[in-house]
C-alpha cells in the first residue's frame, strides 16, 4: 500500500523560509513531486526528484532520501501567492499517489 | 503549447444517471491519467492510459471506467452515479510516463450529483 503523510497546515510571515516535510511507505518508488495548488484550481508542477539530494529551482527547492523515505519542499522569501496547498506525490508503476497536502498561509 | 483541456467544465447530475467526461492531453503527450479529488480523500488516482491501453487503476469500482483514443484524447465514464461521486475530476498528461516523466493537469470537471 501507499502512506505518504505531510502536515496539514503551516503559516508564515511573508519574505520568510518554510519547510514542508513528507515521508512515504509506499510499495515501489520511481520518483517524487510537488505540485502547487491553489483553492479552486488544478495542481501545477513545482519539482521532481528521484536521486537523493537537492534540487533548486529559484525561490523552490525540493530534498529527498530515498533510505529514510523522506523529502522536504523549501520555499524561500516568501510571498503572498504562495499561500496554497502543496502535495507530495509518489511515482510508481505509472501511477501517482499524493498525500493529502499541506496549506500555507503567508501573512504579511 | 496548449495545455490540457478538460470538458465540461462544470456538470450537475442525478442520482442513477451516468456521465462522461472529456480531456485532451497536451500535444505529443501520449500518456493521459485521471484523478478524483475531494475535500475528504484529497487526490485520488483513477487510471492511467497510454496508447489506448490502461497500464494502472486506483481502487474505485467498476463503476468508473475510461478510454483513450487513437489520438490520445481520453474519455473517463462514470455510470449509476451516486451522491458521493460530487468531485472535482482531474486529468493529467505527460509525454510517456516513463517514470520522470512529469505530469501536467487540466483544469477538471467538477461534478455535482444530486
Amino acid at each position: 500500500g501507499q502512506n505518504i503523510d505531510q502536515p496539514t497546515e503551516m503559516t508564515a510571515t511573508e519574505g520568510a523560509i518554510v519547510q514542508i516535510n513528507c515521508t512515504y511507505q509506499t510499495s515501489g518508488f520511481n520518483g517524487l513531486f510537488w505540485y502547487q495548488q491553489h483553492a479552486g484550481e488544478a495542481p501545477t508542477f513545482l519539482s521532481y526528484n528521484v536521486l537523493d539530494g537537492l534540487e533548486e529551482k529559484g525561490r523552490f527547492s525540493s530534498f529527498l532520501s530515498r533510505s529514510k523515505g523522506y523529502s522536504y519542499l523549501l520555499l524561500k522569501e516568501l510571498q503572498m501567492k504562495d499561500s496554497a496547498s502543496y502535495l507530495c506525490a509518489v511515482l510508481n508503476d505509472y501511477k501517482l499517489s499524493f498525500g493529502a497536502g499541506t496549506t500555507v498561509t503567508v501573512r504579511a | 503549447k496548449a495545455g490540457v483541456t478538460q470538458t465540461p467544465r462544470y456538470l450537475i447530475k442525478t442520482r442513477g444517471q451516468q456521465v462522461t467526461l472529456s480531456c485532451s492531453p497536451i500535444s505529443g503527450h501520449r500518456s493521459v491519467s485521471w484523478y478524483q479529488q475531494t475535500p475528504g480523500q484529497g487526490l485520488q488516482f483513477l487510471f492511467e492510459y497510454f496508447s489506448e491501453t490502461q497500464r494502472n487503476k486506483g481502487n474505485f469500482p467498476g463503476r468508473f471506467s475510461g478510454r483513450q483514443f487513437s489520438n490520445s484524447r481520453s474519455e473517463m465514464n462514470v455510470s449509476t452515479l451516486e451522491l458521493g461521486d460530487s468531485a472535482l475530476y482531474l486529468c493529467a498528461s505527460s509525454l510517456s510516463q516513463m517514470y520522470q516523466e512529469t505530469q501536467y493537469f487540466g483544469p477538471g470537471t467538477r461534478l455535482l450529483v444530486l
